[in-house]
């Protein structure tokens, strides 16, 4: 069935380093895939999404990359701060489904 | 623009007990899904409404879990009778296909099953 797996699970970085997510996913239908950052007692709030035609896309200090051919897409975080700590989940879709398939979630904790 | 709005925010029942969620999406978003997420793992789809239809609800524990939206606006969900496993945040979130692929998440109703 449709799965996602994002890797790691916790990721500690000092305040300015750069931090990298990882995810997989299993259906070559997916053409869809948001990124969500979920602050503690918060719902989770998109922060970059990509879409299957397109391999990076930036947004200041957050970019996305996706490699169709792998099913892999992976998150960038650079010069980190404090405030980016939080729970990061990456998710898939099929667009016209809407229905969003969640990978695990990763605890970032940027130490000052 | 306000939020997606939920209510309420915790509720702690005893095993066996009926609860019910309820959740105003944003306004003009004829997408409506149901969430649920237990602690350390993310949210998994429990069902999609478009409008007041259903599109998906194939993970829906339909012996004791329902969902309506009446209207195509407000969306209520209930668990009866509630089991320990229940216990997670029920997340409600809107989209509209015309407006972006964006779904806004509310801040969810944190359930505990005693």
């Amino acid at each position: 069935g449709e799965n996602v797996e994002q890797h790691p699970s916790t990721l500690s970085v000092q305040e300015g380093d750069s931090a990298v997510i990882k995810c997989t996913y299993s259906d070559s239908a997916s053409n869809y895939f948001p990124w969500y950052k979920q602050e503690l007692g918060k719902g989770p709030q998109l922060i970059i999404d990509i879409r299957s035609n397109v391999g990076e896309k930036k947004d200041q200090r957050i970019a996305v990359t996706l490699n169709k051919t792998a099913k892999h897409f992976s998150l960038h975080i650079t010069e980190t701060q404090p405030e980016d700590s939080a729970v990061y989940f990456c998710a898939a879709s099929k667009i016209q489904g809407g229905k969003l398939i969640f990978g695990q979630g990763t605890e970032l904790s940027v130490k000052p | 623009e306000a939020g997606v709005a939920q209510s309420p925010r915790y509720k702690i029942i005893e095993k066996r007990q009926s609860v019910a969620f309820w959740c105003n999406p944003i306004s003009g978003h004829a997408t409506l899904y149901w969430y649920q997420q237990i602690l350390g793992q993310g949210p998994k789809l429990l069902i999609q409404f478009q409008n007041n239809g259903v599109v998906d609800d194939s993970q829906l524990p339909k012996d004791r879990f329902s969902a309506e939206r009446l209207k195509g606006v407000d969306s209520t969900l209930k668990i009866q009778p509630a089991k320990l496993e229940d216990s997670a945040v029920y997340l409600c979130a809107s989209s509209s296909p015309t407006r972006g692929l964006e779904a806004f998440f509310g801040q969810g109703t944190r359930l505990t099953v005693v």
